[in-house]
């Protein structure tokens, strides 16, 4: 079965924090993606991946900075934690189609 | 602009009886469509995937079509069961994957 970890299920941060979360999956897929998850608003993609060291911007990369050091590991970065940044973040990977998605991070930032 | 609906937040149904989820969109020309779950508190789980070519797709209980022209898709859970309550998502393919905002179904015992 393909795993994907994300490093905290609950996290709260001050707004001007530098946030970082992080993911792993133990497929060796070469895709992985951030989401963020709001009521309403479905899942929105922020960055995404295709290789080590390579990175895209989604929809809403703004404010949000990604690092792909390792293939199975793909990290999402706050640079300075706002208040609208409070949301479920959800981590994915793929080979081709579908995606595999960790349980998901709350971050509140207050 | 675009846009993905996904028929109404919240349906309710009676066990036994089959559950009918719409995704509706604008705007998109997808290559494929694929539906989701998600459970409270746990990232969206893959269930089905059908291609703009094809216009149904089956795996045990659940039924997929795939309407190009009316751009719709229609997900069907057949003698639903307390547990298929979840909430179910439609993501469209162009390239990256976009999402509707779900529809939360409740199968009532």
């Amino acid at each position: 079965d393909v795993k994907v970890t994300q490093s905290s299920r609950y996290l709260v941060k001050r707004t001007g924090e530098k946030v970082f979360l992080e993911c792993v999956q133990d497929m060796d897929h070469e895709n992985m993606f951030w989401y963020r998850q709001d009521p309403g608003l479905g899942l929105r993609l922020i960055y995404f991946s295709y290789d080590v060291k390579m990175k895209e911007k989604g929809d809403i990369p703004e404010g949000y900075s990604v690092s792909r050091e390792k293939k199975e590991r793909f990290s999402l970065i706050l640079e300075s934690a706002s208040t609208n940044q409070t949301s479920m973040y959800l981590c994915a990977s793929s080979i081709q189609y579908e995606q595999y998605f960790g349980p998901g991070t709350r971050l509140t930032v207050t | 602009s675009q846009k993905i609906e996904q028929n109404s937040e919240a349906l309710n149904i009676q066990e036994g009886k089959t559950a009918t989820l719409t995704c509706n969109y604008t705007n998109y020309s997808p290559a494929y469509l694929q539906w989701y779950r998600q459970d409270p508190g746990r990232g969206p789980v893959f269930l089905l995937l059908i291609r703009e070519n094809e216009k149904e797709k089956r795996k045990e209980r659940l039924k997929v079509t795939f309407d190009t022209t009316l751009k719709q898709s229609l997900f069907h859970i057949t003698a639903s069961q307390p547990a298929d309550s979840a909430t179910y998502l439609c993501a469209l393919s162009e390239g990256q994957l976009t999402f509707g905002s779900g529809t939360q179904l409740t199968v009532l015992p």
